[in-house]
């Protein structure tokens, strides 16, 4: 069975300091990856997402950056966080489909709750 | 631009109540539909999505979903609630032509259920 595993489930930083927060699938191959952030009455907010490895795309201008080692890997970053950086990040992953067909859906992560003091 | 609009950020209700939560949006072609739920301290789950056919959906612990293409809705309801329905709850909408996956969620529903 599929699974995703998203570590730490919590983290307290300093301004300025690096972030890497890491998602793994396991269970499947070739699967279509994203980083969301999660605000408070804000919904969920796309920042990445990949669709192979080394292929990363960008919905938001921000201080974050993300990278895709592996084909089941995918790895959010920042070289200095920023106050604004705080929030709740969930990875999420999705089969490959053809374009017009059904999705099936995200299968997410139990999310990091990242706090930029 | 595509957005989805989610009516009630707060609803606070009595066991046994009946729910509805609204979900509106605003893409032009064919759409996914779904929503998705959050227990305390839980990952996302999927509640229940629409694909095409029957408007009325049916998901788990007695959830449904009604899609009302004219009024470009997808309302959540629940006839009896309980008290571990305590969750927040996102609607998300995907286009049929998108190749890569992007959902576009609602700002969320925060749902209180009293004993």
């Amino acid at each position: 069975s599929q699974t995703i595993h998203q570590w730490p489930a919590t983290l307290v930083q300093p301004v300025g300091s690096p972030l890497s927060l890491e998602c793994t699938v396991e269970g499947t191959s070739n699967p279509n990856l994203y980083w969301y952030r999660q605000a408070a009455g804000r919904g969920l907010q796309l920042l990445f997402y990949s669709v192979g490895i080394g292929q990363i795309s960008s919905e938001v201008p921000q201080n974050l950056s993300a990278s895709r080692p592996q084909d089941r890997q995918f790895i959010l970053s920042s070289k200095k966080l920023l106050l604004s950086d705080s929030g709740f990040y969930l990875c999420a992953w999705s089969n490959r489909r053809d374009r017009g067909s059904p999705h099936r859906g995200y299968t997410f992560g139990s999310g990091t709750r990242l706090t930029v003091v | 631009a595509q957005s989805v609009s989610q009516h009630n950020h707060h609803v606070i209700l009595s066991e046994a109540a009946s729910l509805e939560l609204g979900c509106n949006y605003s893409y032009g072609g064919t759409v996914n539909l779904f929503w998705y739920v959050q227990y305390p301290g839980q990952h996302l789950q999927l509640l229940l999505k629409y694909f095409s056919g029957d408007p009325l959906v049916k998901g788990i612990k007695g959830f449904e979903a009604e899609f009302i293409k004219s009024k470009f809705s997808f309302n959540l309801r629940k006839p009896s609630v309980q008290w571990s329905d305590t969750a927040e709850y996102f609607c998300a909408v995907i286009m049929t032509t998108d190749s890569w996956g992007k959902f576009q969620f609602g700002a969320g529903t925060q749902v209180v259920v009293t004993p």
